[in-house]
């Protein structure tokens, strides 16, 4: 089972600033990453897909890169809706996986 | 527009079993694999395995293997997700979560239902 890690798991970042969460893998998933937003009660939400492209209704601001093992999530400047919890989830192989969350909450 | 609409919440006895459906519409039900994915209060996103509507076949997470039963109904465009020997660790909510290619295992994962609340309690 690929285990995938998260870091950190709280950040604390100021409206207006830029945010950069972290995931690795514990072996190479090619570019089958995917990052997930998720509100308090709510559903997750697809954010970005194939490490780096972003779904249907993410602004610009939201961007994913990395390959293999080390993948990034960026929030170039962060809005109030932006704070929530994001998960990246691999799909190269079976099980699928998750990390285990970075809290993005406002500084 | 694409709809996943869960069953409602449950309570259960340690040792039961209980069912949640997903009831899909606005695409083709046959064409897309339906995971399903679980969250205990406060933690993260467990992934429990995966149905092909088309055919029933099925995957599940070793852990949960002789536990669950996915299966689906292509008259109601709903997939079920059955758990049973239910202990207090498997309190969480239950999402059925839609594949986002069409045809493809493993992808991620595009429409997720709201959420079914399972809780087991003496």
């Amino acid at each position: 089972e690929i285990v995938m890690t998260q870091s950190p798991a709280t950040l604390s970042v100021s409206p207006g600033e830029r945010a950069t969460l972290s995931c690795r893998a514990s072996q190479s998933v090619s570019s089958s990453l995917a990052w997930y937003l998720q509100k308090p009660g709510q559903a997750p939400r697809l954010l970005i897909f194939d490490a780096s492209t972003r779904a249907t209704g993410f602004p610009a601001r939201f961007s994913g890169s990395g390959s293999g093992t080390e993948f990034t999530l960026t929030i170039s400047s962060l809005q109030s809706e932006d704070f929530a919890v994001y998960y990246c989830q691999q799909y190269n192989s079976w099980p699928i996986t998750f990390g285990q969350g970075t809290r993005l909450e406002i500084k | 527009q694409v709809q996943l609409v869960q069953s409602g919440a449950e309570v259960r006895n340690p040792g039961a079993s209980v069912k949640v459906s997903c009831k899909t519409s606005g695409y083709t039900f046959t064409s897309y694999y339906m995971h399903w994915v679980r969250q205990a209060p406060g933690q993260g996103l467990e992934w429990m395995g995966i149905i092909n509507p088309s055919g029933g076949s099925t995957t599940y997470v070793e852990k949960f293997q002789g536990r669950v039963t996915m299966n689906r109904d292509t008259s109601t465009n709903t997939v079920y997700m059955e758990l049973s020997s239910l202990r207090s660790e498997d309190t969480a909510v239950y999402f059925c979560a839609r594949g986002a290619i069409r045809g493809v295992i493993f992808t991620s994962i595009d429409y997720w239902g709201q959420g079914t609340l399972v809780t087991v309690s003496s």
